[in-house]
C-alpha cells in the first residue's frame, strides 16, 4: 500500500523555467510533509518542509504547496539550474519532529542547459 | 544540520553472510532511524534506534534479521544477517535535529550481496 506517491518518474525542463513536481497521499493522518533532493551515491538532502496548518511555504527558489482537502503537494523550482537535476522525494509524518516518515517513489528531475 | 557518516560506503558480500553497518553523528541525537531503499524503490524505514533500550522495528523487518545497536546518542549499528541476494539496497541512517527537528541522513551504505 503506497500511502505517498509520486506518479512521475521523471521530469525535463529548460534551464531558467519552472518545474513542478507533484505528489499525493492517501493518509488523512499525515500532517507534516518534507521535500528531500537526491543526487547519486549520497544520502537524501532536506529541501523544504510544510505542516498541515499551512498551505504554502517558501524558502529562496523552492516553494511548497499543499492541497488538503486533495491530499495533494507540489514543490515549485523557480527559477531552475542545472544542479537542480536529480531525485526528489516527497515524504509524509504523522506529526512533526521525531516521527517516522513515509516515502514517496521519487521523480527524477533533468534540467536542460 | 548534523553531520553524519557511515562505514562501510559500499561492500560486496557472499550470500549468508552478515554485514554490520555504523552510523556516526558529530552532535548528540535523541532520534536515530535506519532505512533501506532497494533499487528503483522508494526510502523504507526499517527501525528506529532508541538509546539504551531495544530498536522498534517496522512492519515487514524483525530483530534476528535486522539487530540493530544503540550504545550512546552519536552512534549506532545495523546488522544484516544471514544476506541473500534481495537484500542488496542501500542502507542509510538518518537523524532527528534537536534544533530544526527535520531529519538529516547519511551518504549511505550500498550492498551488493551475491
Amino acid at each position: 500500500d503506497q500511502q505517498v506517491k509520486q506518479n512521475s518518474p521523471s521530469l525535463s525542463v529548460q534551464e531558467g523555467r519552472i518545474s513542478i513536481l507533484n505528489c499525493d497521499y492517501t493518509n488523512s493522518m499525515f500532517d507534516y510533509f518534507l521535500w528531500y533532493k537526491k543526487y547519486p551515491a549520497e544520502g537524501p538532502t532536506f529541501l523544504i518542509s510544510i505542516s498541515s496548518i499551512k498551505d504554502k511555504n517558501e524558502d529562496g527558489r523552492f516553494t511548497v504547496f499543499l492541497n488538503k482537502s486533495a491530499k495533494h503537494l507540489s514543490l515549485h523550482i523557480v527559477p531552475s539550474q542545472p544542479g537542480d537535476s536529480a531525485v526528489y522525494f516527497c515524504a509524509a509524518s504523522v506529526g512533526f519532529g521525531n516521527e517516522k516518515l513515509t516515502f514517496g517513489t521519487g521523480t527524477r528531475l533533468t534540467i536542460i542547459p | 544540520s548534523a553531520v553524519i557518516s557511515q562505514k562501510p560506503s559500499r561492500d560486496i558480500c557472499q550470500r549468508g553472510t552478515s554485514l554490520t553497518i555504523q552510523c556516526q553523528v558529530d552532535s548528540q541525537v535523541t532520534m536515530m532511524f535506519w532505512y533501506r531503499q532497494q533499487p528503483g524503490q522508494s526510502l523504507t524505514l526499517i527501525a528506529t534506534a532508541n538509546q539504551g533500550s531495544e530498536a522498534t522495528y517496522e512492519s515487514g523487518f524483525v530483530i534476528d534479521k535486522f539487530p540493530i545497536s544503540r550504545p550512546n546518542l552519536t552512534f549506532s549499528t545495523l546488522t544484516v544477517s544471514n544476506m541473500s541476494p534481495e537484500d542488496s539496497s542501500i542502507y542509510l541512517c538518518s537523524v532527528t535535529s534537536a534544533d530544526t527537528y527535520e531529519q538529516y541522513f547519511g551518504p549511505g551504505t550500498r550492498l551488493t550481496v551475491t
